[in-house]
């Protein structure tokens, strides 16, 4: 079956690295997404990852790890801004996305 | 102009009727998506189309039907709404050359 795991809340203070973690076990993968999506609104591409390893871009990075299933996003110097549900994706055989049920990040002061 | 746009935002119905949603694209894209989500339960894939004369069904179709007029457009339906079909439904679209899905603002459907 199709199975994606991602933590329910995260709490962070501004300025802080938050790491958010996503587990998968899917049939088939073809690359691993990230979307930030803020209250009522559409997701926003942040990142796709489909070799191993850790892709940078700005404040944030996405490593992969397709031996264990398993990726995370890392945001660093945490702004207000990006309180937000963070949403894990992975691109199963059949080229279609299936989605983790996100991460809401409050960033407090 | 936003690239992709769906119609109408928001939508309150009653049990039993039928309603369409709407989603257009400027982008150009051949493929596009209807997902719906729910709170805890993420993004769910109901339907898909690869180009005009390709639909797909996803994850939870039943109860819903859909229609791609032209590349640039592709319509849900609910054929005779329920309340359980209440949720934040999202429309998506594709390059078949590029891996990223672009989302369409959202329609908030109420079902009374």
């Amino acid at each position: 079956g199709q199975n994606i795991d991602q933590p329910t809340e995260m709490t962070a203070t501004e300025g802080a690295i938050v790491q958010i973690n996503c587990t998968y076990q899917t049939s088939g993968f073809n690359g691993l997404f990230w979307y930030q999506q803020h209250a009522g609104e559409a997701p926003t591409f942040l990142s796709y990852n489909v070799l191993d390893g850790l892709e940078e871009k700005g404040r944030f990075s996405s490593f992969l790890s397709r031996s264990k299933g398993y990726s995370y996003l890392l945001l660093k110097e945490l702004q207000m801004k990006d309180s937000a549900s963070y949403l894990c994706a992975v691109r199963d055989h059949t080229g279609k996305l299936i989605f983790g049920q996100g991460t809401t990040l409050q960033v407090k002061p | 102009d936003a690239d992709v746009t769906q119609t109408p935002r928001n939508r309150i119905t009653k049990t039993g009727k039928r309603i369409m949603l709407e989603c257009s694209q400027t982008k150009g894209h051949d493929r596009m998506y209807w997902y719906r989500q729910d709170p805890g339960l993420g993004l769910r894939l109901i339907y898909y189309s690869f180009d005009v004369k390709d639909i797909n069904k996803g994850e939870i179709s039943d109860g819903y039907s859909v229609s791609r007029q032209a590349q640039a457009k592709f319509s849900l339906s609910l054929e005779s709404a329920i309340p359980n079909q209440t949720a934040l439904y999202f429309c998506a679209t594709r390059d078949s050359r590029s891996y990223e899905q672009y989302f369409g603002p959202g329609t908030r459907l109420t079902v009374t």
